[in-house]
């Protein structure tokens, strides 16, 4: 029933190395795909999406993959840094109809980056 | 100038207890969305409102009602409060397509049910 899965519920990395976030969907309906960035007590904050009619889009540090093949995508961080510790969500849409703002939700991944 | 404010932060209550939560945004966006966090984590869709019209009605209990006044409102209701209820609630909202996937959150609404 979990149509929209982040394995890794947390991830370390050190300051200045490459973040890489995890997400898989099942529902092969979804053609876009959306990262969130949440801080304690905030509500999530967008930060990148990609169509299915790509397959990768970058934004500054921030850098989307989709494969949509293995029905998977990935977020990279480079570099990064301590301020990027936060949740992060992975969401996805079926953009037909009045279902282009449905989003359906990972349950998040915590990164947290060392100095 | 807050873009998407919810009131209040946190709320505490009894069983049984009829409750609202307010949603206010200043963006000019004409869709308000309900999402609800339980305690996995999990971000869930309950309503969408466009211009003040109900289009997206997940599986909620009828003991929750939105309510928007008009498009910059989405007020959600919770009648007769269960202990499943308690969860962060969050207001959201956005254009409408293509860039309805492009949401803005307000801060959550912690509801604690006791």
């Amino acid at each position: 029933d979990q149509q929209v899965k982040q394995n890794s519920p947390s991830l370390s990395v050190q300051e200045g190395r490459i973040s890489i976030l995890n997400c898989d969907y099942t529902n092969s309906m979804f053609d876009y795909f959306l990262w969130y960035k949440k801080y304690p007590a905030e509500g999530p904050t967008f930060l990148i999406s990609i169509s299915s009619i790509k397959d990768k889009n970058e934004d500054g540090r921030f850098t989307v993959f989709l494969n949509k093949s293995a029905k998977h995508l990935s977020l990279h961080i480079v570099p990064s840094q301590p301020g990027d510790s936060a949740v992060y969500f992975c969401a996805a849409s079926a953009t037909g109809g009045t279902s282009y703002g449905k989003l359906t939700f990972g349950q998040g991944t915590i990164l947290t980056v060392h100095p | 100038d807050t873009a998407v404010s919810q009131t209040p932060k946190y709320l505490v209550t009894q069983m049984g207890n009829d409750k609202s939560i307010k949603c206010e945004q200043n963006l000019g966006h004409d869709t308000m969305y309900w999402y609800k966090q339980d305690s996995k984590k999990f971000l869930k869709i309950m309503f969408s409102y466009n211009n003040k019209e109900l289009i997206i009605n997940e599986t909620v209990p009828n003991r929750f009602s939105p309510k928007s006044p008009d498009k910059a409102h989405l007020n959600l209701h919770i009648n007769s409060l269960e202990l499943g209820d308690s969860a962060v609630y969050f207001c959201a909202s956005s254009h409408s397509a293509p860039l309805a996937g492009e949401q803005y959150f307000g801060p959550g609404t912690r509801l604690t049910v006791t």
